[in-house]
């Protein structure tokens, strides 16, 4: 597609719930990443996707967090469970490839998650 | 210590003015480094790219990179009211992995 390309642009849910976020890379873009986004804060790194492969999970705040990807294109962020404090903008972005000036990164619009 | 420092601002200034944001950074293996614009509810756009020290221009933006000084800034000339929005600064490195490291924005507004 020409951008990134994220859904749900907004979700609201209850605590205790399961929420799927949905990100759509540029096409041609093989590495992806998730990174999240408090009010007034900078970019939390949650992951990075090489094709279909995780090498760099660090950034996942617990194991409730759990991401895929799949035919080296859509990811999906998922999150169990759902606390208030998982509140946040959740942003996708991608690159042409991981690694030097490929490492630029290009972000979708983010969806703004809401637990109440 | 983080690894890059951006003050938050907000930081307030007339249109036409020439705005300076800044970052600075500790880890010496820095070699890419970019600004982003974000408007509110929206993502991050890249505005600036330069590779290693030195300056670089674009139309009214020219990012300049001081590696001996780890410190990298962007100028914005004859400032707009369009151009209020939060700037990041980010970058990475050949070792580490290549993460991109980000600051936490300054977020800009130009008075018309």
């Amino acid at each position: 597609g020409a951008g990134v390309s994220q859904s749900p642009s907004n979700k609201v849910t209850e605590k205790g719930k399961d929420v799927e976020l949905r990100c759509d890379p540029i096409s041609g873009h093989t590495a992806l990443y998730w990174y999240r986004q408090s009010l007034g804060q900078g970019l939390e790194f949650l992951i990075y996707f090489q094709g279909n492969s995780a090498p760099d999970k660090s950034g996942l705040p617990s194991d409730r967090f759990s991401a895929e990807r799949t035919g080296g294109s859509v990811s999906t962020l998922t999150i169990q469970r759902t606390q208030q404090e998982d509140s946040a903008v959740y942003l996708c972005a991608s690159s042409l490839e991981w690694g030097g000036s490929q490492n630029i990164q290009y972000f979708g619009a983010g969806t703004r998650l809401s637990v109440l | 210590q983080k690894e890059v420092e951006q003050d938050p601002g907000p930081l307030s200034v007339p249109e036409g003015a020439i705005v300076s944001l800044n970052c600075t950074y500790s880890n010496s293996a820095f070699q890419y480094f970019m600004w982003y614009r974000q408007y509110s509810r929206k993502g991050p756009e890249l505005l600036m790219y330069t590779y290693s020290s030195g300056n670089k221009e674009d139309g009214r933006f020219t990012a300049q990179v001081d590696k001996s000084s780890k410190y990298i800034s962007l100028f914005i000339r004859d400032s707009q009211p369009s151009d209020s929005a939060t700037y990041l600064c980010a970058m990475s490195a050949s070792t580490g992995g290549f993460k991109t490291i980000f600051g936490a924005g300054t977020r800009l507004f130009v008075k018309a």
